[in-house]
């Protein structure tokens, strides 16, 4: 089993939609957990972390943790074609200050 | 904050031919990462240091890859001899221990 599990997608949605990232993960002592979002041909940026389970929200992002599922995800409201992109979700496993990043899902949002 | 500072942003070299790449982390920040990206593998880590000691290189693929930190605001990655194989964005990435931020990165081919 691959430590970050993620769907590669694409995932297109019509814009203003939402749109319904997930994650799971391996480790189960991993206590911090980030989405990052990556533009063609630039780097990784943090927009989210969540380290308690439930809900945590920024705008239209709404970070979701289950540690008994192993499972996070990402939901965007009112999708806009400026969110296309990849997002990559990265636990922190064991708490040793590294990120293991997912192969990311592609986001597409059309017009 | 310039934030963290990779040079050069593009490199071209010959098979053989010895690459290094270097990084400026954010000042204040005492982990940097070293991080490989790939269609076929995505984003994995190298190597990390903590307070310019390596942590973990168990991701550093070869012999012909090393990196070293000789102070806390200066980073190495080296490779000698290149392969065709090594072509990547190779990301540099500093953090105080809530998220990390990323370089530009370097494109690196060997032709």
């Amino acid at each position: 089993q691959k430590e970050v599990e993620q769907n590669s997608g694409p995932l297109s949605v019509p814009e203003g939609a939402i749109a319904s990232l997930n994650c799971t993960y391996s480790d189960r002592v991993s206590q911090s957990f980030f989405w990052y979002r990556q533009y063609s041909g630039k780097s990784p940026e943090l927009i989210m972390s969540i380290y308690s389970n439930g809900d945590k929200e920024d705008g239209r992002f709404t970070a979701q943790l289950n540690k008994a599922s192993q499972y996070v995800s990402l939901l965007i409201r009112d999708s806009q074609p400026s969110d296309s992109a990849t997002y990559l979700c990265a636990p922190e496993p064991s708490n040793t200050g590294k990120l293991i990043f997912g192969q990311g899902t592609t986001l597409q949002v059309k017009p | 904050d310039a934030g963290v500072i990779q040079s050069p942003r593009h490199e071209v070299t010959e098979m053989g031919q010895e690459v290094t790449l270097r990084c400026k982390p954010i000042s204040g920040h005492d982990y940097l990462f070293w991080y490989r990206q790939t269609m076929m593998r995505g984003l994995e880590l190298l190597i990390y240091f903590n307070n310019n000691v390596p942590i973990d290189d168990s991701g550093m693929p070869e012999d012909r890859f090393s990196a070293k930190m000789p102070n806390a605001s200066f980073s190495t990655l080296k490779i000698q001899p290149s392969e065709p194989r090594d072509s990547a964005v190779y990301f540099c990435a500093s953090s105080s221990g809530l998220g990390y931020t990323f370089g530009s990165g370097t494109r690196l081919t060997v032709v």
